[in-house]
């Protein structure tokens, strides 16, 4: 079957640095997304990986490994705003994607 | 408007009610989507449209019923749901079904079966 596993939770103080990891075991591979939810609103689009290495977006980074079936989404310089849910998902042999449960964020002051 | 709007944001029903759920893009795209979001489970895909068109029905309950008149609306209509309905009813658009396309969300209408 195909699996995508997160971290339920993680706690990280304001101003710090936090990497929320995504491992994928999926029916080929064409890109891995990173998005950001608030509670009560929309998934965002944060990122999309297709080829291995780090891809840096302001002070958030994802990065890939293809080869690990592994993720991460690095973000820089925490702040309040930056408590949300983050979801990680994987473009399938059929485009369709496959989500992870998501990795609740909770910043601390 | 701009992106992708939902209406009711909340809705709270009986099960032998019927309703309706309503998205709107705004976005030009072609295909749509509906999820079905419970807490602390991934993201549940229920339905795709492609050019209006239905390709993808993913095993849902026929109490689940999806209508998409043109590229930009899509609705869920409802009827006698159960209990374990209850959950975030989320839409998405993207560009087309098919290949690498971000998928954009709308708010999403929190629904609660009593």
């Amino acid at each position: 079957g195909q699996n995508i596993d997160q971290p339920t939770e993680m706690t990280a103080t304001e101003g710090a640095i936090v990497q929320i990891n995504c491992t994928y075991q999926t029916s080929g591979f064409n890109g891995l997304f990173w998005y950001q939810q608030h509670a009560g609103e929309a998934p965002t689009f944060l990122s999309y990986n297709v080829l291995d290495g780090l891809e840096e977006k302001g002070r958030f980074s994802s990065f890939l490994s293809r080869s690990k079936g592994y993720s991460y989404l690095l973000l820089k310089e925490l702040q309040m705003k930056d408590s949300a849910s983050y979801l990680c998902a994987v473009s399938d042999s059929n485009y369709q994607l496959i989500w992870g449960a998501g990795t609740k964020l909770i910043i601390k002051p | 408007e701009t992106g992708v709007t939902q209406t009711p944001r909340h809705l709270v029903m009986g099960m032998t009610n019927k309703k309706s759920l309503k998205c709107e893009q705004h976005l030009g795209h072609n295909a749509m989507y509906w999820y079905k979001q419970s807490a602390k489970k991934p993201l549940e895909l229920m339905f795709v449209y492609n050019f209006k068109e239905q390709t993808e029905n993913n095993s849902v309950p026929s109490r689940f019923s999806p209508e998409c008149p043109n590229s930009s609306h899509l609705f869920l209509h409802l009827h006698t749901l159960q209990p374990e309905d209850s959950a975030l009813y989320l839409c998405a658009s993207s560009q087309e079904r098919g290949g690498i396309d971000t998928q954009y969300f709308g708010p999403g209408t929190r629904l609660t079966v009593l």
